[in-house]
């Protein structure tokens, strides 16, 4: 079984650049997470589907990252304009439900220079 | 709010010694989950182990263990016949259980354990 893909594995950008991740989740695996992790700290949740519905965003700094999941399977989460303090490994996780164990992907990490 | 604490930034231990990583977590709720999960340098994060909080018999996978106790609110990891492989980042997590609760995730900082051969 594949398991969660995410790409790409490192970015680097300069301060208020753009910056997009992709992360396609276990096959069908109904939920999918997407965390921040930022250097000496426990990954932090961003945001939480279930199929293509916002479950939990309430941690999401909505003025810059954004996330969609179409049609149920591969997300994106975006960074419109990128902050020096957004530097961090970016995980995406899966589950059948969110009763589920969590299957994490290999993260992103990003550099905000 | 739930939160996780690990009082332990570092830990080492030598092969085939035992080593226990500790864990306390703050909540109200009655029906939970806490996880140990692994992440090794520049890989992902696996799970470990798990313990559902109305289960007073605590869980084990392998050479890995855990102490739970639910009224000091408190989740160590107990490592036995510890290997090379096992050298990594450790993370106390915590999940709501009942119905109305979030599923997210709440981690701990994590501990970072090296094994020395």
């Amino acid at each position: 079984e594949a398991g969660v893909a995410q790409s790409p594995r490192y970015k680097i950008i300069e301060k208020r650049q753009s910056v997009a991740f992709w992360c396609n989740p276990i096959s069908g695996h109904a939920t999918l997470y997407w965390y921040q992790q930022i250097l000496g700290q426990g990954p932090k949740l961003l945001i939480q589907f279930q199929n293509n519905g916002v479950v939990d965003d309430s941690q999401l700094p909505k003025d810059r990252f954004s996330a969609e999941r179409l049609k149920g399977v591969d997300s994106t989460l975006k960074i419109q304009p990128a902050k020096l303090e957004d530097s961090a490994v970016y995980l995406c996780a899966s589950s059948l439900s969110t009763i589920h164990e969590q299957y994490f992907g290999p993260g992103t990490r990003l550099t905000v220079t | 709010a739930q939160t996780v604490t690990q009082s332990q930034p570092e830990m080492s231990v030598q092969e085939a010694e035992t080593v226990t990583l500790s864990c306390t977590y703050d909540t109200s709720e009655s029906d939970y989950y806490l996880f140990w999960y692994k992440q090794p340098p520049s890989r992902q994060m696996i799970l470990v182990i798990r313990q559902e909080a109305y289960k007073q018999q605590n869980a084990t996978e392998n050479r890995f263990s855990v102490n739970f106790q639910k009224a000091a609110k408190s989740f160590s990891l107990k490592i036995s016949d510890s290997q090379l492989g096992d050298a990594a980042m450790y993370f106390c997590a915590y999940r709501s259980g009942g119905e109305g609760g979030s599923e997210k995730l709440v981690f701990g900082k994590g501990t970072k354990l090296t094994v020395n051969p």
